[in-house]
């Protein structure tokens, strides 16, 4: 079963409008990280945000927000006012414990953002 | 402080030849992890060491695929013999393994091509 979903293979979006880029994640455990990367044509993997399980509050990072809700299993990446340097892959991925206090980080397949101008 | 470095940044070899891949963490960091990235299977964990300790090598294909960590600074990832469907970008990448916050630094990654 698949951990991290993310439906959306790819996106068109207007330069300045927000975007939100959707993630599902399937875990049974009450402690676990949520974070988002980016990887532009350049290939790097460029870390955005990051909400754990037991935050409150939905993370904030510049034009970065996370919209958490745990009920759902839902962590969507939002970016406000879109710019042309957004054009992107962007990954959503899980930290989960796996033993001995370890942890391990799974990614999904990834949603292709392409901002227009 | 110079990020986790991968080399090489791209290797072309022959089916059957031997391929070694390096990687230095960003110093202090205590946990390390190889990913192997292709278009049909998305960003999968290979092996994951702490402490240089291998923790999880469940992600690891096949006998063919060895990972080491003799020491702090330095990992190698080694194929042998390489095969054709091995061709990928391969990533390294190290955090500090405390806390619950600690992002995944990722290195440049090797694009190996295996003809």
């Amino acid at each position: 079963a698949q951990k991290i979903t993310q439906t959306q293979p790819g996106m068109f979006v207007q330069e300045k409008e927000a975007v939100t880029l959707d993630c599902t994640y399937d875990t049974s455990d009450q402690s676990y990280g949520l974070f988002w990367y980016k990887q532009p044509s350049s290939g790097e993997m460029i870390f955005l945000i990051y909400q754990g399980s037991y935050d409150e509050q939905n993370a904030t990072e510049g034009r970065y927000s996370l919209n958490f809700q745990k009920a759902r299993k839902s962590a969507n990446l939002v970016i406000s006012a879109s710019q042309l340097g957004d054009s992107a892959m962007y990954f959503c991925a899980m930290r989960e414990p796996i033993e001995s206090g370890n942890e391990k980080l799974t990614f999904g397949t990834g949603t292709r953002l392409t901002i227009i101008p | 402080d110079a990020g986790v470095i991968q080399s090489p940044r791209h290797e072309v070899t022959e089916m059957g030849q031997e391929v070694t891949l390096r990687c230095k963490p960003i110093s202090g960091h205590n946990s390390l992890f190889w990913y192997r990235q292709t278009m049909m299977r998305g960003l999968e964990l290979l092996i994951y060491f702490n402490n240089n300790v291998p923790i999880d090598d469940s992600g690891m294909p096949e006998d063919r695929f060895s990972a080491k960590m003799p020491n702090a600074s330095f990992s190698t990832l080694k194929i042998q013999p390489s095969e054709p469907r091995d061709s990928a970008v391969y990533f390294c990448a190290s955090n500090p393994g405390q806390g619950d916050n600690s992002p995944l630094h990722f290195g440049n990654g090797t694009r190996l091509t295996v003809t």
